[in-house]
């Protein structure tokens, strides 16, 4: 199993810029999380789906964020247009019903 | 769901056993407790759960107390490697959608 995968491990791009982070769940799960991760807010929440419908954005900071899973093998998280205070760690996490969350490594995120 | 406590930070010494604390004193009956680690650069890991009786893996072993107010995650024979970050989550398991709300977490140091 290669477990979650996600691209770009890590990114630089300049304030302004649109970034759109991706997300390959492991194969066979039905849940898929979003979570962003500061020195200052630690690990957060941003949204969550399963079987492929957002089921709670509440966590999205505000309308630059957005994300969306077309279908059970991939998902992004899209920021237009970027900030500095945007710089994060972006991971992505996946599961099946009932069974433990399972995370990527992550995507490393530095607007200038 | 419940909220934990842990302490910010422990050291402990190369092949001793580590002995992680974690209060949960609002934990309700059908809540469960999860470990997760998150070494330097990586995402969480997920370690052990269990719900009121004692857990034991590969990884680890879980001691929840008969009154489940507080549990211990230990590490029998601590490595440089299991330096981390170590949260202890409470989750319920009829929330379908399992999100985790991560706290601060438990800085663990091993040392030679």
């Amino acid at each position: 199993d290669a477990g979650v995968i996600q691209s770009p491990r890590h990114e630089v791009t300049e304030m302004g810029q649109e970034v759109t982070l991706r997300c390959k769940p492991i194969s066979g799960h039905n849940s898929l999380f979003w979570y962003r991760q500061t020195m200052m807010r630690g690990l957060e929440l941003l949204i969550y789906f399963n079987n492929n419908v957002p089921i709670d954005d509440s966590g999205m900071p505000e309308d630059r964020f957005s994300a969306k899973m077309p279908n059970a093998s991939f998902s992004t998280l899209k920021i237009q247009p970027s900030e500095p205070r945007d710089s994060a760690v972006y991971f992505c996490a996946s599961r099946i019903a009932g069974n433990t969350i399972y995370f990527g490594e992550g995507s490393w995120l530095t607007v200038v | 769901d419940a909220k934990t406590t842990q302490p910010p930070s422990m050291d402990c010494a190369e092949g001793r056993a580590a002995n992680l604390p974690c209060n949960h004193s609002t934990i309700s009956g059908n809540e469960y407790v999860y470990w997760y680690r998150q070494i330097h650069s990586q995402g969480p890991q997920y370690i052990i759960h269990g719900l009121k009786n004692n857990e034991t893996n590969e990884m680890a072993s879980l001691i929840i107390t008969e009154d489940r107010k507080s549990s211990t995650l230990i590490l029998p024979h601590a490595t440089l490697r299991d330096t981390a970050v170590y949260y202890c989550i409470v989750r319920d398991p009829t929330d379908s959608w399992g999100k985790l709300q991560f706290g601060a977490g438990t800085q663990v140091v091993v040392t030679p």
